[in-house]
């Protein structure tokens, strides 16, 4: 049971390249999370499926697309990378339920650096 | 809207030393409250949680208290260890969020030896 898995853990792209995020759970969840991680900001939801075939945008979906390929995996892709896109990137994945909350289980992350 | 305050770090305190991170938080209704920890180099983890009013959340040795009246969720260990030191995240979840956490900005702890 490996949990949330995610590739790669670390990239380093020139600004306009493009890149996929993959994000795997074998959990059986059926909503998954892409999140950034910027220094004293916490962490940014940049969007979320709740069930498999549907997506949704969080705070900061500017520069970003997602497919929810499967129930065990959500990609996270960016079409032209910019600097401000530099940051630690987590997935997570939960049972969801509309009126009640389960816990969030996190990857270890991808740290991306756009120069 | 939704929001979650915590303390700024880092915090740093020495080994055996009390601990209390503050985090107090907006919401209408009765959100859920929970507390994730980040270990260096690693993914978040659920610490603790708490879904309503008066209970407490416990894990690890560390434990906070759901205080609807202050609107508060602060994080209290009794004597923390050099393997304590992490990022502590205070989040909640609410209907009006649609059941997304809502994260505050998180508190570096750092115990010295």
């Amino acid at each position: 049971n490996a949990g949330v898995t995610q590739t790669p853990k670390f990239q380093v792209l020139k600004t306009g390249q493009s890149m996929t995020l993959q994000c795997a759970q074998d959990m059986n969840h059926n909503s998954m999370y892409w999140y950034r991680q910027d220094p004293g900001m916490g962490l940014r939801l940049i969007y979320y499926s709740a069930s498999e075939g549907t997506t949704d945008k969080g705070e900061v979906p500017n520069g970003y697309n997602v497919s929810r390929l499967n129930k065990r995996e959500f990609s996270l892709r960016l079409e032209s990378a910019a600097p401000s896109q530099t940051s630690v990137y987590f997935c997570a994945s939960s049972v969801h339920r509309t009126s009640v909350f389960y816990e969030q289980y996190f990857g270890p992350g991808t740290r991306l650096t756009v120069t | 809207g939704n929001s979650v305050t915590q303390m700024e770090g880092p915090v740093t305190l020495s080994e055996e030393a009390f601990l209390t991170i503050n985090c107090t938080y907006t919401a209408t209704g009765y959100p859920s409250l929970f507390w994730y920890v980040q270990y260096p180099g690693e993914g978040l983890q659920l610490l603790l949680k708490a879904t309503k009013a008066d209970d407490k959340g416990s894990n690890k040795g560390f434990e906070a208290t759901y205080r609807k009246e202050t609107t508060s969720f602060h994080l209290e260990k009794g004597s923390v260890q050099v393997s304590d030191s992490a990022v502590y995240f205070c989040a909640l979840s609410s209907m009006d969020s649609n059941y997304q956490l809502i994260w505050g900005a998180g508190t570096k702890l750092i115990i010295k030896p």
